[in-house]
């Protein structure tokens, strides 16, 4: 199984320049999530999905959208990026249910200048 | 809302001792879990270990072990025999049973020396 994937690896975005960071899982994962990563931080949520068709925001959404209508995939849009959104972009999903892994992706480096 | 405390930004361990990394965290929720990842400069999300806030026991796996003390609201990460390859960010983490959201500490970076 290749897990979660995520594309692509690396990007440089102008600033007002818009993207989307894909995210696909074939471990028929209901929970899914977009983390950023800030250099020597610890990760925060942008959007979680519980299931298709199903969305919530996390902890920083601002500037961030996202869909999921279908189980493996939750791809991640950047309208107007920012200098604010450079960053390291994870995609993570996990099994129903308290106390399980979160399985993450090799992240995506963003770099908008 | 939760809270992830680490302290320690930084740390030097000699090969083959152990190591306890710090977290402390905030919640007002009765039921939680709180999780260990490790990050080595590859930059991937290694799951190390995990504790219910409603476990009976410590939790254990392979070198790790967690010292989860409940009324100071640690959940301290210890590392026996420490190899070069720990040599790497470790991050704690709180989940929210809503959607199994994780809260993250800042993180500490573990050097492992020969």
């Amino acid at each position: 199984n290749a897990g979660v994937t995520q594309t692509p690896k690396f990007r440089i975005l102008k600033i007002g320049q818009s993207m989307t960071l894909q995210c696909t899982q074939d471990m028929n994962h209901n929970y899914m999530y977009w983390y950023r990563q800030d250099p020597g931080m610890g990760l925060k949520l942008i959007y979680y999905s519980v299931g298709a068709g199903i969305t919530d925001k996390g902890e920083v959404p601002n500037g961030y959208n996202v869909s999921r209508s279908t189980t493996e995939d939750f791809p991640l849009r950047l309208e107007l990026a920012a200098p604010s959104q450079t960053s390291v972009y994870f995609c993570a999903s996990s099994q129903t249910g308290t106390g399980k892994e979160q399985y993450f992706g090799p992240g995506t480096r963003l770099t908008v200048t | 809302a939760q809270k992830i405390t680490q302290t320690q930004p930084g740390m030097f361990v000699q090969e083959k001792e152990a190591v306890t990394l710090d977290c402390t965290y905030d919640t007002s929720d009765p039921s939680y879990g709180l999780f260990w990842y490790k990050q080595p400069s590859s930059g991937e999300m290694i799951f190390l270990i995990y504790q219910g806030s409603y476990d009976q026991q410590n939790a254990t796996e392979g070198r790790y072990s967690l010292n989860f003390q409940k009324a100071r609201k640690s959940a301290n990460l210890v590392i026996s025999a420490s190899q070069l390859g720990d040599s790497a960010m470790y991050f704690c983490a709180m989940e929210e049973t809503a959607g199994n959201k994780l809260t993250f500490g800042g993180g500490t970076r573990v050097l492992v020396k020969p």
